[in-house]
């Protein structure tokens, strides 16, 4: 069966510093991943997606950038955190019309 | 672009209590699905719909696909506290590899 895991779960960052989080599915080949961000009890917001090895869309101008280095990783980044990177951050995804979510790591910049 | 609207934002209900919310779009969907949300995890597939006017159980949950394709509903009879979370929408139309999600509605169960 299919999985999808992403880490680390939690962490703190001071402002200024970089980010990585890193996302994988197993079970599976070629999917569509996602990365969304929720804040606080607040609706999702596609950040990026891709379709592929090295394809990447972004949706929102941001702080943040996205890559695909293997077919089943998709890895978020930051050079430099601002306070409103903030928030909780979901990798996702697709067979078909439905979407799979891992299971979220909360960022807090300081 | 395609927006969902999801209601009520929130409920605060007693345990026992019948639970309905809402999604109306003003675009056409060929797939409405509905996740729930506990604190600190990621969101849940609960129920997928894939036809106009389909209707689907799961436990005490019924979810139901509008017959213009532009709404679906979820209900949950007789909550539980473990019901609490938060309930999002979402709606795929074949266009792309995107869906559109609702806003959440979020539930709290007074025991």
């Amino acid at each position: 069966s299919q999985t999808i895991h992403q880490w680390p779960a939690t962490l703190v960052q001071p402002v200024g510093s970089p980010l990585s989080l890193e996302c994988t599915v197993e079970g599976t080949s070629n999917p569509n991943l996602y990365w969304y961000r929720q804040a606080a009890g607040r609706g999702l917001q596609l950040l990026f997606y891709s379709v592929g090895i090295g394809q990447i869309s972004s949706e929102v101008p941001q702080n943040l950038s996205a890559s695909r280095p293997q077919d089943r990783q998709f890895i978020l980044s930051s050079k430099k955190l601002l306070l409103s990177d903030s928030g909780f951050y979901l990798c996702a995804w697709n067979p078909g019309n439905t979407i799979y979510f891992g299971e979220g790591s909360w960022l807090t910049v300081v | 672009g395609q927006q969902l609207n999801q209601s009520p934002q929130s409920m605060f209900i007693q345990e026992g209590e019948d639970v309905s919310m809402n999604c109306t779009s003003s675009s056409i969907f060929n797939t409405w699905l509905w996740y729930k949300q506990e604190p600190g995890e990621g969101p849940v597939l609960l129920i997928a719909l894939y036809k106009a006017g389909e209707l689907t159980s799961n436990g005490r949950l019924t979810a139901q696909f509008g017959i213009t394709r532009k709404d679906s509903f979820l209900n949950i009879s007789a909550s539980i506290p473990s019901d609490v979370g938060i309930y999002f929408c979402a709606g795929h139309n074949n266009a792309g590899n995107m869906l559109t999600f609702g806003g959440g509605t979020r539930l709290m169960v007074k025991p």
